[in-house]
């Protein structure tokens, strides 16, 4: 079992739908979770981190935690064609360490 | 202010050479980190710098890979013998401290003929 999953996709929705996007995790004594955002050939780029269950909101995004279930989302509201890009879930494990496991990765297509 | 920085935005190189990817990270965070980016994966964790010090190697995958900072601020990943499996890019990132927001540099893209 990997450390973190994710739907490689492709994830296709039209322009201004709500995208959803979904990761598990194996650690259950993960602290802080993390969405980055990555453009074909460019470096990923933070979205939004979240430390506590429930939900936190930054704009059009949408951040869930769920730590019994070892889940969490990132919902995009009314999607845009420049949300196209793939989305990395990041993980700071458990055992007082700094380093991100990452998923693998959603690649979001966003139709006009 | 500026960003992570990354030289160079491309190595080439033979199989069997060594190569040294430098990362300049964000002025005043103390903690950076090197991953390793295969097309359609994730970034995997190499190794983490506290300051000086390596904090936590556990994701080099073997002793021909080798990191520094010895003042604390730029780092050298240092790749001996490469090999064409190590074909990839190279990200760097930094954060203020441990476990805070990371920010990535523009990577090294390596590849091994």
């Amino acid at each position: 079992q990997k450390e973190v999953e994710q739907n490689s996709g492709p994830l296709s929705v039209p322009e201004g739908a709500i995208a959803s996007l979904n990761c598990t995790y194996s650690d259950r004594g993960s602290q802080s979770f993390f969405w980055y955002r990555q453009y074909s050939g460019k470096s990923p780029e933070l979205i939004m981190f979240i430390y506590s269950n429930g939900d936190k909101e930054d704009g059009r995004f949408t951040a869930q935690l769920n730590k019994a279930s070892q889940y969490v989302s990132l919902l995009i509201r009314d999607s845009q064609p420049s949300d196209s890009a793939t989305y990395l879930c990041a993980v700071n494990p458990s055992g007082n360490t700094g380093k991100l496991i990452f998923g693998q990765g959603t690649t979001l297509q966003v139709k006009p | 202010g500026a960003g992570v920085s990354q030289t160079p935005s491309n190595k080439v190189t033979e199989k069997g050479k060594y190569v040294e990817l430098r990362c300049d990270p964000i002025s005043g965070h103390t903690a950076l980190y090197w991953y390793r980016q295969s097309l359609g994966q994730g970034p995997e964790f190499l190794i983490y710098f506290q300051g000086t010090g390596a904090a936590d190697d556990s994701g080099l995958p073997n002793d021909r890979f080798f990191a520094v900072r010895p003042e604390g601020s730029v780092s050298t990943l240092k790749i001996q013998r490469t090999e064409r499996g190590d074909s990839a890019v190279y990200l760097c990132a930094s954060s203020q401290n441990k476990a805070d927001t990371q920010y990535f540099g523009p990577g090294t893209r390596l590849t091994v003929l």
